[in-house]
């Protein structure tokens, strides 16, 4: 069964620290993303990745970074945590374009106090 | 940039009904897609309807898309305890855009 994992489901960070979030597909998917989910807000896109050191911003990457090193890999950075980061963080990869569903991992759930 | 506008925003059913949720878009679509997410999980993708494309059916589901209206229909019939979750529309422009998700609407059925 395709998988894609996200490192860790609950993580509690204080403000101003540097935090990794780490997601690892093992399907060969191009196609990368990650999202912030909100209360009333829906998924909104933070950044995505066509191909390996590609990275595209999506509708809020003010605060975040990401790194895609590797094909199955897509790194999502906060830079300095801020309570306004905490939140529940979803990764999704695809093959190609177009015709198919994303897969999402189980998602981050981040605490910044 | 919100494309998708589920409705209800919360519906609760008794076990064997049937369950009805819409979604209405803002600009043309290449496909529209139905994710369900079970409470503190991730999205699992049920059904993608093309644009070119009316009704489509997958077990349990039908889906419907009306193109002139900008907007799908999720049906789930003769709904069970565990489709209690939420449903989410996601719309895609084109081929190599990522998707544009609604806010969902949060299923309950009751036993």
């Amino acid at each position: 069964d395709v998988k894609v994992t996200q490192s860790s489901r609950y993580l509690v960070k204080r403000t101003g620290e540097k935090v990794f979030l780490e997601c690892v597909q093992d399907m060969d998917h191009e196609n990368m993303f990650w999202y912030r989910q909100d209360p009333g807000l829906g998924l909104r896109l933070i950044y995505f990745s066509y191909d390996v050191k590609m990275k595209e911003k999506g509708d809020i990457p003010e605060g975040y970074s990401v790194s895609r090193e590797k094909k199955e890999r897509f790194s999502l950075i906060l830079e300095s945590a801020s309570t306004n980061q905490t939140s529940m963080y979803l990764c999704a990869s695809i093959l190609g374009q177009g015709s198919y569903g994303y897969t999402f991992g189980s998602g981050t759930r981040l605490t910044v106090v | 940039s919100q494309q998708g506008e589920e409705d209800p925003q919360a519906l609760s059913i008794q076990e064997g009904e049937n369950a009805t949720m819409n979604c209405s878009y803002k600009t043309s679509i290449n496909n529209l897609q139905w994710y369900r997410q079970n409470s503190g999980r991730g999205l699992v993708h049920l059904i993608l309807i093309r644009s070119n494309e009316r009704e489509k059916h997958s077990g349990r589901l039908r889906v419907t898309l009306d193109t002139s209206k900008k907007s799908s229909s999720l049906l789930i019939t003769a709904s069970r305890a565990a489709d209690t979750a939420s449903y989410f529309c996601a719309t895609r422009t084109s081929g190599n855009t990522p998707l544009v998700f609604g806010k969902g609407t949060r299923l309950s059925v009751i036993a």
